[in-house]
């Protein structure tokens, strides 16, 4: 089966750093979604990214697939304490297709001190 | 963007008793959804798929007795957990794919269950 490792497990940021939170997988990602959560709600979502060298940017957040399509990252610029929250990426587990099934990783919480 | 809305956000419930858990899509027709559950500090596992008018496929562990899955309309998706017990006890959510959207999966709010 497919694991995701996120790290840092968690991260503490002072606002308006830089900070990066990263997603290795064990096989080659299909999919990878990123979303964020805050404990005990939904997910919301963030990027999805599907082709190697892939970067998708929305606001002050960049995600990244790399060429192997084994790693991706999530880069906050600037960070505000409205990033705070669990960051999470999922891998699509089709083999040959996108059958949209995700894996998790186990996340990272990020929190952002005024 | 496309809005996925479950409900009840929290249920608490005595031992023994079913609880259903709705899930549906308000501005985009789903044919697949999908139920997760959550435990705290732990990742999302995925329970199983659920396709609308035929049977739901379940992921390897989950009693499909145990987590009755409706489908029965293109926006309307329904976990049931019957008997349940307390290691039942936990967040559970469902994600639709907005076909119209692309690859986005979205993802409902999530009902946290809590079993007395």
């Amino acid at each position: 089966s497919q694991e995701l490792e996120q790290s840092p497990q968690s991260l503490i940021v002072q606002e308006g750093k830089n900070l990066t939170i990263n997603c290795t997988s064990s096989k080659t990602l299909y999919g990878l979604y990123w979303y964020k959560q805050k404990y005990g709600e939904g997910l919301i979502f963030l990027m999805m990214l599907q082709k190697g060298g892939e970067e998708k940017s929305h606001e002050k957040i960049t995600a990244k697939l790399d060429e192997k399509k084994q790693q991706s990252s999530l880069h906050i610029t600037a960070s505000q304490p409205s990033h705070a929250g669990i960051y999470l990426c999922g891998a699509d587990k089709g083999l040959g297709g996108s059958n949209y099934k995700l894996t998790f990783g186990k996340g990272t919480l990020l929190t952002v001190n005024p | 963007g496309a809005v996925v809305s479950q409900h009840p956000s929290r249920v608490i419930c005595k031992s023994g008793t079913s609880v259903k858990i709705e899930c549906r899509s308000l501005d985009f027709q789903a044919t697949t959804m999908f139920w997760y559950r959550q435990f705290p500090k732990k990742s999302l596992m995925l329970m199983a798929t659920s396709n609308e008018g035929s049977k739901a496929t379940y992921e390897q562990g989950v009693e499909k007795d145990k987590f009755l899955i409706n489908h029965a309309s293109l926006t309307l998706s329904t976990l049931t957990v019957t008997s349940a017990h307390p290691e039942d006890s936990s967040f559970y959510i469902c994600s639709a794919r907005a076909g119209a959207l692309g690859e986005k999966l979205f993802f409902g709010s999530g009902t946290q269950l809590s079993v007395l």
